[in-house]
């Protein structure tokens, strides 16, 4: 059964100092892996898609890259706007369904 | 620019009241999704359809059925609301490279 988890749940943080929150998988057959922000209230907002290992994307303070197993968004001096509910989800095989890790909730203080 | 578009941000409705969330897209896509989203439990599949008229059972079809006449269109049906089924309900379609585009969401209370 594919599966997605994601560490840490929660990061609170302080402006300016980095992190990176993971995204691990067990999946037969990669077809992307997907990051997406998600505001309260709101849904999730597309951020970006890789499709092999080694593959890194760049978005403003944002990084995501790519190994066999698992998946890390670095987030670089982060803002208080960067808080955010950051969900990772993973496509296979034939199916057009994605697969979703429950998410990790970011808090940057000013 | 794409998007789905959900009916209603918030919604209250009675228990045992038929209710109705509308999605629609504006991508001419074929495949088209419906969540509901709980803290702590994540995104969970309801249903999902690949092409009109056509529908499949996600992980919690319980108490919900769904209706895609249009290819556009693609709508929640709680036969019967019930106070568990109180939710934020996300509709999405797939747009191949981007995963799935997103509506703004509904947020249903039940009471």
């Amino acid at each position: 059964e594919d599966q997605v988890t994601q560490s840490p749940e929660a990061l609170r943080l302080q402006e300016g100092e980095s992190s990176s929150l993971n995204c691990s998988y067990t999946v037969s057959g990669l077809r992307g892996l997907f990051w997406y922000r998600q505001d309260p209230g709101k849904g999730p907002e597309f951020l970006f898609t890789l499709y092999s290992a080694g593959e890194e994307k760049e978005k403003e303070r944002l990084k995501a890259t790519l190994t066999k197993k698992e998946s890390f968004l670095h987030i670089t001096a982060p803002k208080p706007e960067d808080s955010a509910t950051y969900l990772c989800a993973v496509r296979t095989g034939g199916s057009e369904k994605l697969v979703f890790g429950k998410g990790t909730k970011l808090t940057v203080n000013p | 620019d794409v998007k789905v578009t959900q009916s209603s941000r918030y919604l209250v409705k009675r228990t045992g009241e038929k209710v109705f969330l509308e999605c629609v897209q504006d991508m001419d896509h074929e495949n088209m999704f419906w969540y509901r989203q709980d803290p702590g439990l994540g995104l969970r599949l309801i249903y999902f359809s690949y092409d009109v008229k056509m529908k499949e059972k996600g992980d919690i079809p319980e108490g919900y059925s769904v209706s895609r006449e249009k290819k556009e269109r693609f709508s929640l049906i709680l036969e019967s609301a019930s106070t568990n089924q109180t939710s934020m309900y996300l509709c999405a379609s797939l747009r191949d490279s981007y995963g799935y585009t997103f509506g703004s969401g509904t947020r249903l209370t039940v009471v």
